[in-house]
């Protein structure tokens, strides 16, 4: 059954600005990821974030991490065109520490 | 880096053929997966395999087999393909922790 959904569906936004993404998830979980793919291509793992932990950065990333609302954000700040892709969180915990179990994403658009 | 190969970026089989995906990984990775993805469906997991010769089915294992007989390599079998099976496949393999992903199959199933 599906754990992540990302909200929303998909996002436009101007080069520059900061791009915001959401994530929930419906049982417990060890850790949650995020994912990239550009079109037509394989998944990029970004972040990892433990379910102990509350906030991670990564360069221009930055992820939240809410338990008690079962929920996630991915924040990409100063949005380049480059980051034209589709981002996915992943959860674990589930079924077994090593099974994921991915959203079906959001597909972000960075206009020059 | 991990590389995760795949052995076509793009296949065309009719239907009823026997068709293997192959997928080799560089890491020594103790899992591999893998996946279909398909638009408004997702990632979803065909099976996965923890160390050699072992396989558990993911979400969606039917139609499809798995072996792995050494540990770098994992491969997805359709025993009679079939039109639903168009699809594109990706093989992933983790130490644990996070996955690594090859580029994809993209099948077409005629």
């Amino acid at each position: 059954s599906q754990q992540g959904e990302e909200d929303p569906q998909a996002l436009s936004i101007q080069e520059g600005e900061n791009a915001t993404m959401n994530c929930s998830y419906k049982t417990s979980i060890n850790n949650l990821q995020w994912y990239r793919q550009n079109s037509g291509r394989g998944l990029v793992h970004l972040i990892l974030i433990r379910s102990n932990e509350r906030e991670k950065h990564s360069g221009r990333l930055r992820v939240t991490l809410d338990t008690s609302k079962k929920s996630s954000s991915l924040l990409i700040t100063a949005s380049r065109a480059a980051d034209t892709a589709s981002y996915f969180c992943a959860t674990d915990g589930v079924q077994g520490a090593q099974k994921l179990v991915f959203g079906q994403g959001t597909r972000l658009t960075i206009n020059p | 880096d991990v590389k995760v190969t795949q052995s076509s970026r793009y296949l065309v089989k009719r239907t009823g053929e026997k068709v293997f995906l192959e997928c080799v990984q560089d890491m020594d990775h103790e899992n591999m997966f893998w996946y279909r993805q398909d638009p408004g469906l997702g990632l979803r997991l065909i099976y996965f395999s923890y160390d050699v010769k072992m396989k558990e089915k993911g979400d969606i294992p039917e139609g499809y087999s798995v072996s792995r007989e050494k540990k770098e390599r994992f491969s997805l079998i359709l025993e009679s393909a079939s039109t639903n099976q168009t699809s594109m496949y990706l093989c992933a393999s983790s130490w644990p922790g996070p996955q690594y992903f090859g580029p994809g199959t993209r099948l077409l199933v005629l």
